[in-house]
Protein backbone atom coordinates (compact mmCIF):
# COMPACT_ATOMS: atom_id res chain seq x y z
CA UNK A 1 0.00 0.00 0.00
CA UNK A 2 1.29 3.31 -0.87
CA UNK A 3 0.19 5.28 2.24
CA UNK A 4 -1.60 8.75 2.06
CA UNK A 5 -0.32 10.63 -0.60
CA UNK A 6 0.03 14.16 -0.55
CA UNK A 7 1.08 16.80 -2.79
CA UNK A 8 2.66 18.94 -3.68
CA UNK A 9 5.54 17.94 -0.92
CA UNK A 10 6.50 21.98 -0.56
CA UNK A 11 4.91 24.96 -2.05
CA UNK A 12 6.19 28.79 -1.91
CA UNK A 13 3.93 31.52 -2.64
CA UNK A 14 3.01 35.32 -2.79
CA UNK A 15 0.13 36.49 -0.49
CA UNK A 16 -2.69 36.80 -1.75
CA UNK A 17 -2.16 33.66 -4.51
CA UNK A 18 -4.80 31.13 -3.89
CA UNK A 19 -3.71 27.55 -2.63
CA UNK A 20 -4.30 24.26 -3.58
CA UNK A 21 -3.45 21.24 -1.52
CA UNK A 22 -4.25 17.63 -2.27
CA UNK A 23 -4.77 14.60 -0.30
CA UNK A 24 -4.98 10.97 -1.62
CA UNK A 25 -6.30 8.48 1.22
CA UNK A 26 -5.38 4.76 1.45
CA UNK A 27 -8.00 2.88 -0.29
CA UNK A 28 -10.52 1.51 1.73
CA UNK A 29 -10.20 3.86 4.27
CA UNK A 30 -13.87 6.16 5.09
CA UNK A 31 -12.45 9.04 7.17
CA UNK A 32 -10.07 11.67 6.05
CA UNK A 33 -8.68 14.28 8.24
CA UNK A 34 -6.61 17.84 7.50
CA UNK A 35 -4.34 19.00 10.06
CA UNK A 36 -2.28 22.09 9.99
CA UNK A 37 0.76 22.01 12.53
CA UNK A 38 2.66 25.04 13.40
CA UNK A 39 5.71 25.56 16.43
CA UNK A 40 3.19 27.97 18.48
CA UNK A 41 -0.23 25.94 18.38
CA UNK A 42 1.17 22.01 17.72
CA UNK A 43 -1.34 20.16 15.95
CA UNK A 44 -4.56 21.44 15.05
CA UNK A 45 -7.30 19.36 13.25
CA UNK A 46 -8.87 21.49 10.59
CA UNK A 47 -11.72 19.54 9.29
CA UNK A 48 -12.75 15.72 8.79
CA UNK A 49 -14.43 13.51 6.34
CA UNK A 50 -17.07 10.48 6.69
CA UNK A 51 -17.64 9.00 3.61
CA UNK A 52 -17.20 11.72 1.15
CA UNK A 53 -18.66 13.90 3.72
CA UNK A 54 -17.68 16.67 6.01
CA UNK A 55 -18.43 16.28 9.42
CA UNK A 56 -17.18 18.81 11.54
CA UNK A 57 -14.93 22.19 10.26
CA UNK A 58 -15.41 23.74 13.30
CA UNK A 59 -11.34 23.67 12.82
CA UNK A 60 -11.39 25.58 10.30
CA UNK A 61 -9.80 29.47 11.10
CA UNK A 62 -11.80 31.69 8.29
CA UNK A 63 -13.82 31.43 5.11
CA UNK A 64 -10.36 32.14 3.48
CA UNK A 65 -10.28 28.15 4.33
CA UNK A 66 -12.19 25.24 1.98
CA UNK A 67 -11.47 21.99 1.82
CA UNK A 68 -13.72 19.34 -0.39
CA UNK A 69 -13.53 15.75 -0.87
CA UNK A 70 -15.06 14.97 -4.38
CA UNK A 71 -14.53 10.98 -3.91
CA UNK A 72 -13.44 8.73 -2.09
CA UNK A 73 -10.11 8.98 -3.24
CA UNK A 74 -9.02 12.97 -2.88
CA UNK A 75 -9.21 15.88 -1.52
CA UNK A 76 -8.12 19.45 -1.36
CA UNK A 77 -7.90 22.11 0.97
CA UNK A 78 -7.68 25.54 -0.35
CA UNK A 79 -6.32 28.46 0.93
CA UNK A 80 -7.60 31.79 -1.01
CA UNK A 81 -6.04 34.22 -0.30
CA UNK A 82 -3.28 32.91 1.46
CA UNK A 83 -1.59 34.70 4.57
CA UNK A 84 1.71 34.68 5.99
CA UNK A 85 0.33 33.49 8.88
CA UNK A 86 -1.03 30.56 6.99
CA UNK A 87 2.58 29.27 6.93
CA UNK A 88 2.88 25.79 8.41
CA UNK A 89 2.80 21.78 7.86
CA UNK A 90 -0.49 20.75 6.19
CA UNK A 91 -1.01 17.20 7.32
CA UNK A 92 -3.97 14.50 5.89
CA UNK A 93 -4.80 11.58 7.50
CA UNK A 94 -7.22 8.60 6.81
CA UNK A 95 -8.19 6.09 9.07
CA UNK A 96 -10.86 3.12 8.78
CA UNK A 97 -13.69 3.85 11.17
CA UNK A 98 -15.02 0.29 11.26
CA UNK A 99 -17.90 -0.91 13.57
CA UNK A 100 -16.00 -1.47 16.82
CA UNK A 101 -17.04 1.85 18.11
CA UNK A 102 -13.87 2.90 19.00
CA UNK A 103 -11.22 5.42 17.09
CA UNK A 104 -9.63 4.50 14.79
CA UNK A 105 -5.60 5.32 14.33
CA UNK A 106 -4.94 7.40 11.67
CA UNK A 107 -2.59 7.42 8.99
CA UNK A 108 -0.83 10.39 8.34
CA UNK A 109 0.60 11.57 4.79
CA UNK A 110 3.65 13.77 4.82
CA UNK A 111 2.64 16.68 4.85
CA UNK A 112 3.00 19.98 2.39
CA UNK A 113 4.83 22.49 3.67
CA UNK A 114 3.46 25.66 3.08
CA UNK A 115 5.72 29.30 3.00
CA UNK A 116 3.38 32.55 2.15
CA UNK A 117 5.54 35.74 1.66
CA UNK B 1 -9.55 22.03 24.89
CA UNK B 2 -6.28 21.22 24.17
CA UNK B 3 -4.60 18.24 26.39
CA UNK B 4 -1.79 19.09 28.21
CA UNK B 5 1.64 16.85 28.26
CA UNK B 6 4.39 16.98 30.63
CA UNK B 7 7.14 17.93 30.99
CA UNK B 8 7.14 19.87 27.26
CA UNK B 9 11.03 18.11 26.49
CA UNK B 10 13.26 15.53 28.18
CA UNK B 11 16.97 14.49 27.26
CA UNK B 12 17.77 10.65 28.16
CA UNK B 13 20.88 8.96 27.78
CA UNK B 14 20.43 5.28 26.26
CA UNK B 15 19.19 3.19 28.42
CA UNK B 16 17.11 5.20 30.70
CA UNK B 17 13.44 5.05 31.36
CA UNK B 18 10.88 8.05 30.66
CA UNK B 19 7.63 8.83 31.85
CA UNK B 20 5.61 11.28 29.51
CA UNK B 21 2.15 12.58 31.07
CA UNK B 22 -1.10 13.44 29.11
CA UNK B 23 -3.63 15.32 30.83
CA UNK B 24 -7.30 16.45 29.71
CA UNK B 25 -9.78 19.02 31.04
CA UNK B 26 -12.75 16.69 29.56
CA UNK B 27 -14.15 13.38 30.19
CA UNK B 28 -11.75 10.58 28.24
CA UNK B 29 -13.30 7.79 26.69
CA UNK B 30 -10.06 6.92 24.61
CA UNK B 31 -6.33 8.02 24.06
CA UNK B 32 -3.98 7.30 21.35
CA UNK B 33 -0.23 7.88 21.44
CA UNK B 34 1.81 8.97 18.34
CA UNK B 35 5.42 9.66 17.23
CA UNK B 36 7.10 12.23 14.77
CA UNK B 37 10.10 12.22 14.36
CA UNK B 38 11.55 15.58 12.95
CA UNK B 39 10.76 16.31 9.47
CA UNK B 40 8.40 13.24 9.11
CA UNK B 41 4.71 12.47 9.72
CA UNK B 42 3.06 11.51 13.25
CA UNK B 43 3.07 7.80 13.50
CA UNK B 44 0.70 5.97 16.13
CA UNK B 45 1.65 4.11 18.77
CA UNK B 46 -0.75 2.60 20.89
CA UNK B 47 -4.73 3.40 21.79
CA UNK B 48 -6.01 3.07 25.32
CA UNK B 49 -9.76 2.50 25.83
CA UNK B 50 -11.40 3.68 29.41
CA UNK B 51 -10.70 0.86 31.67
CA UNK B 52 -7.43 1.76 32.96
CA UNK B 53 -5.96 -0.93 30.23
CA UNK B 54 -2.42 -0.94 29.55
CA UNK B 55 -1.04 -1.20 26.05
CA UNK B 56 2.42 -1.78 24.80
CA UNK B 57 4.90 -1.25 21.83
CA UNK B 58 7.95 -2.30 21.84
CA UNK B 59 9.70 -1.01 25.26
CA UNK B 60 7.28 1.62 25.06
CA UNK B 61 3.91 1.11 27.59
CA UNK B 62 1.07 3.38 28.42
CA UNK B 63 -2.03 3.42 31.15
CA UNK B 64 -5.09 5.35 30.98
CA UNK B 65 -6.87 6.46 34.15
CA UNK B 66 -10.10 8.14 32.87
CA UNK B 67 -11.31 9.58 36.57
CA UNK B 68 -8.34 11.94 36.57
CA UNK B 69 -8.76 12.75 33.06
CA UNK B 70 -4.74 11.34 32.31
CA UNK B 71 -2.58 8.97 30.26
CA UNK B 72 0.55 7.86 31.11
CA UNK B 73 3.45 7.11 28.30
CA UNK B 74 5.96 4.43 29.52
CA UNK B 75 9.92 4.18 27.64
CA UNK B 76 11.86 1.37 29.27
CA UNK B 77 15.72 1.38 28.28
CA UNK B 78 15.22 4.00 26.02
CA UNK B 79 16.96 4.01 22.53
CA UNK B 80 18.57 6.28 20.00
CA UNK B 81 15.07 5.49 17.70
CA UNK B 82 12.79 6.74 20.46
CA UNK B 83 13.97 10.20 19.48
CA UNK B 84 11.34 12.97 18.90
CA UNK B 85 8.22 14.65 19.50
CA UNK B 86 5.19 12.33 21.08
CA UNK B 87 1.78 13.14 20.93
CA UNK B 88 -1.38 12.17 23.13
CA UNK B 89 -4.87 12.08 21.21
CA UNK B 90 -7.87 12.26 23.06
CA UNK B 91 -11.35 10.59 22.13
CA UNK B 92 -13.87 12.28 24.43
CA UNK B 93 -16.96 10.25 23.47
CA UNK B 94 -17.80 6.62 21.77
CA UNK B 95 -18.67 6.98 18.34
CA UNK B 96 -17.08 10.19 17.91
CA UNK B 97 -14.88 10.21 14.54
CA UNK B 98 -12.25 12.54 15.41
CA UNK B 99 -9.37 13.32 18.62
CA UNK B 100 -7.69 16.15 19.66
CA UNK B 101 -3.76 16.40 19.99
CA UNK B 102 -2.33 17.21 22.90
CA UNK B 103 0.46 19.86 23.47
CA UNK B 104 3.27 17.61 22.48
CA UNK B 105 6.61 16.40 24.68
CA UNK B 106 10.27 16.70 23.13
CA UNK B 107 12.28 13.47 23.46
CA UNK B 108 15.53 13.12 22.93
CA UNK B 109 17.91 10.02 23.40
CA UNK B 110 21.70 10.95 23.84
CA UNK B 111 24.34 7.82 22.98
Amino acid sequence: DAGVIQSPRHEVTEMGQEVTLRCKPISGHNSLFWYRQTMMRGLELLIYFNNNVPIDDSGMPEDRFSAKMPNASFSTLKIQPSEPRDSAVYFCASSNRGTSGNLPEQFFGPGTRLTVL
Amino acid sequence: QQPVQSPQAVILREGEDAVINCSSSKALYSVHWYRQKHGEAPVFLMILLKGGEQKGHEKISASFNEKKQQSSLYLTASQLSYSGTYFCGTGPTSGTYKYIFGTGTRLKVLA
